[in-house]
This record gives structure tokens, sequence and C-alpha cells, in this order.
């Protein structure tokens, strides 16, 4: 199985601030990742996938980068319904595997 | 809109099988999709269970191969999940999603819906 690793595992922050969340591979996996945003008791929603492209009706603001084991979600300005849990998920070979997450709260 | 939504018992005895439906609305699960069951146990991560194709092929996480069973309704528009032998650490939030194909990515999840394991 491809283990992803996600850092920070939370982060507390402000809104206005720019948040990069990191996620890294076992191997490589070419630019097949994608990012969700997950808030509690509400269905994941994808933000980023293929590393970079940006799903249709997600706000600008975010943005991916990396290919091969490292990627980057970058929020550049937090904006208040952006406080969530952040996941990765590779999707080069199944089992299809998620990083373990990233908090993003309220200082 | 395309809509999924997951139903079954929120409460299964330990041993026992667990079996949740996903309805879906708004698309067919005869077209090219793969549909997915993933669950996130209290306080966890995400975590894959498997997928079934709109063809009936079906892929599971090694974790749960041998207790993990998915099957399509075409009838009905739903597929469904069924896991045997639970315990306490099968209980999590199980949701449903559609996977778009190429590239590979979920883009429509059901709200998830809670499992308990417990006597």
């Amino acid at each position: 199985d491809i283990q992803m690793t996600q850092a920070p595992s939370s982060l507390s922050t402000s809104v206005g601030d720019r948040v990069t969340i990191t996620c890294r591979a076992s191997q490589s996996i070419y630019s097949y990742l994608n990012w969700y945003q997950h808030k509690p008791g509400k269905a994941p929603k994808v933000l980023i996938y293929a590393a970079s492209i940006l799903q249709s009706g997600v706000p600008s603001r975010f943005s991916g980068s990396g290919s091969g084991t490292d990627f980057t979600l970058t929020i550049s300005s937090l904006q208040p319904e952006d406080f969530a849990t952040y996941y990765c998920q590779q999707t080069y070979s199944t089992p299809w595997t998620f990083g373990q997450g990233t908090k993003v709260e309220i200082e | 809109q395309v809509q999924l939504q997951e139903s079954g018992p929120g409460l299964v005895k330990p041993s026992g099988t667990l079996s949740l439906t996903c309805a879906v609305s708004g698309a067919s699960i005869s077209s090219s999709n793969w549909w997915n069951w993933v669950r996130q146990p209290p306080g966890k991560g995400l975590e894959w269970i498997g997928q079934i194709s709109h063809t009936g092929g079906t892929d599971y996480s090694p974790s749960l191969k041998g207790r993990v069973t998915m099957s399509l309704d075409k009838s009905k528009n739903q597929f469904s999940l069924r896991l045997t032998s639970v315990t306490a650490a099968d209980t999590a939030v199980y949701y449903c999603a559609r996977d778009t194909g190429t590239p590979s990515y979920f883009d429509y999840w059901g709200q998830g819906t809670l499992v308990t394991v417990s006597s």
C-alpha cells in the first residue's frame, strides 16, 4: 500500500493568513493526488484533483502543487468557512489511501 | 444534481453483518463510473473500503478483504456494502462516493451514516 503522510496534523491560524499543508507519498504517485475538505457532520468535498486542478466551484484561494512524492495545498487567504480538516488522497494505485488529515483551527 | 444517500441499521452486534445501501439520484450507476465506500472511525481519518464498477467489477481494500462484498442493484439505481464478522473496530461513519474515473477522484459523496458495533 502507498502511505500518505500529511504535515502538520493540526494548525491554529487566523482569518486572512496564508496556510500551507504538505502531503508526502511513500513512493512516486506522479500527479495522482487529490485534496478534500471535511467539516464535521458533512460530506467531504473535493478541492483539488490531479495535484493542481481546481474543482469547479471551488474558490481560487485554494491551490495545489507538486508531483512525484511531495505535494502542497495552499490557501492564500484563509476565510472563516475554511476552518475544517483537510485530507490528501492518492489514486495512483489501489488501495486508494488518504493522509491522516490536517485540522485547521481558529487561533 | 447528483446525490448519494446512505441507509442501513445504525447498530450492529459484534460478529454480525453490517449492511448498507447507497441510493443514487441524478446519475445512473450503469454509467462509466466506479462507486466507492469510505469510512471514518470516531476521531480518526478516512479509510477507503473498496469500489464497484458499473459492470460489477470490484476492488477491495486488502485490510478488509474476505469480509467485504459490494454489489449493484441497477433496477433501483443503488449499490450496497456488506461487511461480515464485525467488531468494535468497525464502528465508523460510512460514506458512499462516486469516482469520476480518469483522473480518479471522488466528486460526489453521501452525507454519511454512523454504524455502531455493540451488543
